[in-house]
């Protein structure tokens, strides 16, 4: 199976600062995404990360809330911009491997006051 | 409009008390369905991909099987390590789309 890596793991945040999100996957993961599960919920799409352009967001997400870096096939950054407390969710890298199979890294946790 | 369906929402069941979580679908262009498991606070661990319909995979005591409408997650004799929420994800060209899980949770 792919091996995805998230660092933070968790953080608490002040309103109005900013997050970055690192992912790192391994080899065999051609796609990347990135999702946010707010508590209780199911996971919901924020956008495609691409490797050297702009990622493809999904309805509801906007760039200069969430800009997304792809420098490289195996290495992605989700920022979380101008946080306010709504924005609390867990947020998590995923890849897509060989035949269609995709994986989930660990997480971040991101509580925002 | 593409869609995934879980059923039910949560389930409690004594340990022992076999049973079988649903996932109904109305997608075009359907790459694969996917199996998760999710424990509280961390990330969707892969438990299966059936392609196509007629298939079954099996892991431990969990067993999946996928028609062309729907997919069963049946877990035989469930042990409390089992409880957690199960998610059920459909592969398209771009990207996969979510049902909202079931919460299933083993009493010992």
């Amino acid at each position: 199976s792919a091996v995805i890596s998230q660092k933070p793991s968790r953080d608490i945040c002040q309103r109005g600062t900013s997050l970055t999100i690192q992912c790192q996957v391994d080899s065999q993961v051609t796609m990347m995404f990135w999702y946010r599960q707010q508590p209780g919920q199911s996971l919901t799409l924020i956008a495609t990360a691409n490797q050297g352009s702009e990622a493809t967001y999904e309805s509801g997400f906007v760039i200069d809330k969430f800009p997304i870096s792809r420098p490289n096939l195996t290495f992605s950054t989700l920022t979380v911009s101008n946080m306010s407390p709504e924005d609390s969710s867990i947020y998590l890298c995923s890849g897509r491997a060989y035949q269609e199979t995709q994986y989930f890294g660990p997480g971040t946790r991101l509580l925002v006051l | 409009e593409d869609q995934v369906t879980q059923s039910p929402e949560a389930l409690r069941l004594q340990e022992g008390e076999s049973s079988s979580l649903n996932c109904s679908y109305t997608v075009s262009g359907l790459r694969g369905l996917f199996w998760y498991r999710q424990d509280p606070g961390k990330g969707p661990e892969f438990l299966f991909t059936l392609y196509s319909a007629g298939e079954e995979k099996e892991k431990e005591r969990l067993k999946a099987t996928l028609t062309k409408k729907e997919s069963f997650l049946h877990i035989t004799a469930p042990k409390p390590e089992d409880s957690a929420t199960y998610l059920c994800a459909v592969s398209l060209w771009d990207k996969i789309i979510f049902g909202k899980g079931t919460r299933l949770h083993i009493l010992p």
